[in-house]
């Protein structure tokens, strides 16, 4: 089946650690976003890529990170410089040069700091 | 820039009645418009788009939307709902995917929808 995998499902983190998560796909899309989730504020955009080895910087960039060697792997580092890290995050693939297609996400990963 | 409004936090509504989970939006140019739904610690699932054409949008699950140009708005609404429609709605509205920030989606907060029995 085609889809984006997400991994872990949770995730617990000490201060002072970084974290990766993990989001791959097998859907062909050049597309990929990672959005952050928290209770009544929606979903807002971290970092996105439409191409290997290139990303741009969302509305929330600050102390994460991302790379992308591979079409089909956008990897999230949560670094100790995010001061606010529990949440849920939620990763997106989508067509480009298609307008108005619709992204398709993976099931999320809950990071908890403890 | 774009951007979402959902004015409602929640809504409840009683298994078998009608249903509208509120949208409005603010674009700058043609606006591509999307309902998402969300389960409890699940991720989002695709209801239906506007991009042109039909105002109203016929998606899965039963669900419609009414695009309105003149009032900006873009409300989901289902005419019988059911208790297993209760969840997490967001609406999202969609840039253009050419240019630098590349399709990406602005979110409404979300509605949580409650259907009772």
């Amino acid at each position: 089946d085609g889809g984006i995998t997400q991994s872990p499902k949770y995730l617990f983190r000490k201060e002072g650690q970084n974290v990766t998560l993990s989001c791959e796909q097998n859907l062909n899309h050049d597309a990929m976003y990672w959005y952050r989730q928290d209770p009544g504020q929606g979903l807002r955009l971290i970092y996105y890529s439409q191409i290997v080895n290139d990303f741009q910087k969302g509305d929330i960039a600050e102390g994460y990170s991302v790379s992308r060697e591979k079409k089909e792997s956008f990897p999230l580092t949560v670094t100790s410089a995010q001061k606010n890290p529990t949440a849920f995050y939620l990763c997106a693939s989508s067509i480009v040069g298609r307008e108005g297609t619709e992204a398709f996400f993976g099931q999320g990963t809950r990071l908890t700091v403890v | 820039a774009q951007s979402v409004a959902q004015p409602e936090d929640q809504v409840n509504v009683a298994e078998g009645n009608p249903l509208t989970v509120k949208c409005t939006y603010s674009v700058s140019g043609n606006p591509y418009l999307f309902w998402y739904v969300q389960y409890p610690n699940r991720g989002l699932q695709f209801l239906l788009k506007y991009i042109t054409g039909d105002n109203l949008v016929k998606g899965s699950y039963g669900f419609e939307a009414e695009f309105n140009k003149s009032q900006t708005s873009f409300h989901l609404k289902k005419p019988s709902a059911l208790v297993s429609d209760s969840a997490l709605y967001f609406c999202a509205v969609r840039d253009p995917m050419v240019g630098s920030t590349l399709g990406r989606l602005y979110f409404g907060r979300g509605t949580q929808l409650t259907v009772w029995p």
